[in-house]
């Protein structure tokens, strides 16, 4: 079945750093979708990606789709503290069309 | 509603009973989804209904494990004889359409099998 992988698992910053997440997929992908998840909380959605190599901002969250759509990214420019939670990725495609398949996250820590 | 409603917010249990656990989606979604999420760990597929179509039950850990939606809105995810393995918190999701624009998804269910 189709498989979603992230990295890293954990990632420690100094607020004012930028982050960096990574998604890769074992198969091509419909659109993928990003989610953050506060600590104690429930998955926000975030963006979603549809094209090839397409690249959405939000104020200080860039979000890129590979060309293949088997790969995204999530870069976040100068950390806050309110940053701090899980990013997932979250992909559709091939057999798992309809449902999302989710990477396990990456869990982000600002340190102020 | 205004948002995904999941009921109780904590379940405890003991080992081998059962438990029911709801969801409410938002109100026109056709598209409802059960993930299990364990302590630190991604979002494990369980089960998807879309609008009339027969459910995707292919992410159901066992037998023990059934879901049901009534009248194309509330969802109740019922697992038999319990287990410590089950231990985990269970999100519910709605969206619009297959997914396309984006889950919302309710608060959980902290179940704890003791």
């Amino acid at each position: 079945g189709q498989q979603v992988m992230q990295i890293p698992q954990y990632q420690h910053v100094q607020e004012g750093e930028d982050f960096t997440t990574y998604c890769n997929s074992s198969t091509t992908l419909s659109n993928i979708q990003w989610y953050k998840q506060r600590p104690g909380g429930h998955p926000v959605f975030l963006i979603q990606l549809v094209k090839s190599g397409e690249v959405k901002k939000q104020k200080r969250l860039t979000f890129q789709f590979g060309e293949a759509k088997k790969n995204s990214s999530l870069h976040i420019t100068a950390t806050q503290t309110t940053d701090v939670g899980t990013y997932f990725c979250a992909g559709t495609g091939g057999t798992s069309y309809g449902k999302l398949t989710f990477g396990q996250g990456t869990i982000l820590t600002v340190h102020p | 509603g205004a948002g995904v409603s999941q009921s109780p917010s904590n379940k405890v249990t003991e080992k081998g009973k059962d438990v029911e656990l709801r969801c409410d989606p938002i109100s026109g979604h056709t598209a409802l989804y059960w993930y299990r999420q364990s302590l630190g760990q991604g979002l494990e597929f369980l089960i998807y209904f879309q609008g009339n179509s027969a459910p995707d039950k292919s992410g159901l850990p066992s037998d023990r494990f059934s879901a049901e939606r009534t009248g194309g809105s509330v969802s109740t995810l019922t697992i038999q004889r319990t287990q410590q393995e089950d231990s985990a918190v269970y999100l519910c999701a709605s969206s619009p359409r297959g997914g396309l624009l984006g889950y919302t998804f309710g608060s959980g269910t902290r179940l704890t099998v003791v």
